[in-house]
Formats: structure tokens, C-alpha cells, sequence
């Protein structure tokens, strides 16, 4: 079974640019998140939706950031424009429906790095 | 509000070493705890868990037990090797009794690096 893909692996943008960010969860999992590393600190999360909706999106930082799942499959992560802050490595992760411990286990991509000069 | 801390690293033993990483945390609601761990250039994959206090999560080697009293959920080897060098994060997610909307999300320290030298 397939993991948590997520592209490009490494985006390098100059500041004023657009940059989109791919992720593809685990297929039937309906809670896909988006998480962000800065500069060597703690992961922070930034949304999560349920299908194709926004379940919580608390932690997007500003309106230059912008999250869509349609069709509740893959999901994307525009950034535009782009500034120097939001340099780091942006982390997608999936989980199943429901409740119960085992089912809500998050699983992680590799991560975009993206470098904004 | 949630967060975690972690020991600052980085860490570096020598294999065969002991290992502990100390990880304490605030949260709201009924926390269930994690250990991630990143190898490098790969993504994060959970280590362990505990979804209550006195819980123990264990796995390849590791573990760490919840601790209630103490806020603490201490990640611990007895003898580490070179394949263990990798960034570790202590996680918690917290299940607010009351619902809304944060249920679900990692809250995740800052993250340790462990270099283990043959």
C-alpha cells in the first residue's frame, strides 16, 4: 500500500513568487492535515479536512496561504506570494474516518522543503 | 493552549549507549501521547504511543511511559545503535470532552537530534 506522497520534494522560489504544494494521502483516508517546520523548531500544525472539507484550519498563518481538497482525494497548498518566512519544510499526514485510537494514527510524507530567497 | 518540550539536543552517544530523551507537556482535555521519529530523508513515522496515563507504548527497543503526575512522557533505549540516528519529536493529541474543532491535530516539541556513533 502506498504511503503519504507529497511533491515536489524540494521547491527553491524567489520572494513575490507562487509555489503550490502537492499531497497525496493514503487512498481512503478522509483526514488529511498540513503541517509546518521552521528553522529547526517544533512541527505546527496549519489545517486539517475532513474530505473534502475544512475541519479546522486554526493555524494557517495568513491569507497568502490557501488549502483545497477537492473532490476529497489529493490536496494542495498554494502559497502566494511567497515571503522569506514561510521558508521550511511543510509536512502532509492522513488518517482514516471515525473514532477509535488505531484508526486516528497519523501518517506522514517525506515533506516539501521549500526554500523562498 | 497545548504545547510540548523537549530536551535540546543534539545527542550524541556512543552505540551500545543508554539513551533518554525528556519530553513534558501542558494540554487540555484527556492527551494521548506520541514519538515520531524522522530518519533522514524520510518522513515521519510514529514510534510509540500511550493513549493513557501509566500507559507504556514500546517498540524496536524504545519506550516511554505516561506519566500523569509528572507531565512526562520520556523516551528511553537501553542500548542504542548507529541505525537510531534520526530526529525524534515528543507529539500529544488532546480530545477535548467538551468536541470542537482542535480535535485531531498534533501538537509536537521541537524536536531532538540523535547522532550515534559506532
Amino acid at each position: 500500500e502506498a504511503g503519504v506522497t507529497q511533491f515536489p520534494s524540494h521547491s527553491v522560489i524567489e520572494k513575490g513568487q507562487t509555489v503550490t504544494l502537492r499531497c497525496d494521502p493514503i487512498s481512503g483516508h478522509d483526514n488529511l492535515y498540513w503541517y509546518r517546520r521552521v528553522m529547526g523548531k517544533e512541527i505546527k500544525f496549519l489545517l486539517h479536512f475532513v474530505k473534502e472539507s475544512k475541519q479546522d484550519e486554526s493555524g494557517m498563518p495568513n491569507n497568502r496561504f490557501l488549502a483545497e481538497r477537492t473532490g476529497g482525494t489529493y490536496s494542495t497548498l498554494k502559497v502566494q506570494p511567497a515571503e522569506l518566512e514561510d521558508s521550511g519544510v511543510y509536512f502532509c499526514a492522513s488518517s482514516q474516518r471515525g473514532g477509535g485510537d488505531l484508526k486516528n494514527i497519523q501518517y506522514f510524507g517525506a515533506g516539501t522543503r521549500l526554500s523562498v530567497l | 493552549g497545548n504545547s510540548v518540550t523537549q530536551m535540546e539536543g543534539p545527542v550524541t552517544l556512543s552505540e551500545e549507549a543508554f539513551l533518554t530523551i525528556n519530553c513534558t507537556y501542558t494540554a487540555t482535555g484527556y492527551p494521548s501521547l506520541f514519538w515520531y521519529v524522522q530518519y533522514p530523508g524520510e518522513g515521519l513515522q510514529l514510534l510509540l504511543k500511550a493513549t493513557k496515563a501509566d500507559d507504556k507504548g514500546s517498540n524496536k527497543g524504545f519506550e516511554a511511559t505516561y506519566r500523569k503526575e509528572t507531565t512526562s512522557f520520556h523516551l528511553e533505549k537501553g542500548s542504542v545503535q548507529v541505525s537510531d540516528s534520526a530526529v525524534y519529536f515528543c507529539a500529544l493529541r488532546s480530545w477535548s470532552p467538551a468536541g470542537g474543532t482542535s480535535y485531531g491535530k498534533l501538537t509536537f516539541g521541537q524536536g531532538t537530534i540523535l547522532t550515534v556513533h559506532p
